[in-house]
């Protein structure tokens, strides 16, 4: 079964500190993308980041960082010096290579930033 | 560049009652997905539509259906509507094969509650 494990339902941080959020997945495929998506109250989801599979160097968008262990099934994010604006439920994913769109979804982690 | 839409932003409807949801892709993208999101959890995957062909399929009953036109809009209908159909539903489009783009971009969804 494809699955996507979010173990931390709920996380607070600081401002201007960092936060680790952590995600773990199943496929016995080996090509596949990855992504974290945030969600913020207004409900729209925006991608944060993306990391392709074949690539062993962890992807980086501004504050954002991922930590990606292929063997492990793992890909944590990581975001430095937290802002209000991060506040949000986030979400890990990924889609397969082969099959187009269909991406598959964790539960999601809420973030709170602290002021 | 236009941004995906969907309408309404929130809906009640009653148990057996059928539904039509509504989504404008960005603009030249040809592949768009639907999810359903119940509340606290992640969006499940519905179906894909490719150039106005379902594309893929979730493990959703065929109750749920969908359309795709010519200018690559989208309808997600439901019949006989179930109290459990209560959810965000999001619509997503993207480039597609075509361009071998994996990125979807997210509309802000529809609320659906169902008495």
């Amino acid at each position: 079964a494809q699955t996507v494990t979010q173990s931390q339902p709920e996380m607070s941080v600081q401002e201007a500190e960092t936060v680790t959020l952590s995600c773990t997945y199943d496929t016995s495929e080996s090509d596949y993308y990855l992504f974290w998506y945030k969600q913020p109250p207004s409900r729209q989801m925006i991608l944060v980041i993306r990391q392709e599979a074949y690539k062993q160097q962890n992807a980086t968008e501004n504050r954002f960082s991922v930590n990606f262990q292929k063997a492990a099934k793992s890909f944590s994010l990581k975001i430095s010096d937290s802002q209000l604006g991060d506040a949000a439920m986030y979400f890990c994913a990924y889609r397969l290579k082969t099959s187009y769109d269909k991406v598959i979804f964790g539960p999601g982690t809420s973030l709170s930033v602290i002021p | 560049e236009t941004g995906v839409t969907q309408s309404p932003t929130h809906l009640i409807k009653t148990r057996g009652q059928q539904v039509t949801l509504r989504c404008s892709s960005q603009s030249g993208h040809n592949t768009v997905s639907w999810y359903q999101q119940a509340l606290g959890q992640g969006p499940q995957f519905i179906f894909q539509y490719y150039r106005e062909e379902e594309n893929g399929r979730g493990n959703f009953p065929p109750r749920f259906s969908g359309l795709q036109f010519p200018n690559y809009s989208s309808e997600l209908n439901v019949n006989a509507l179930e109290l459990d159909d209560s959810a965000l539903y999001l619509c997503a489009s993207s480039p597609g094969r075509d361009r071998g783009i994996y990125e979807q971009y997210f509309g802000p969804g529809t609320r659906l509650t169902v008495t």
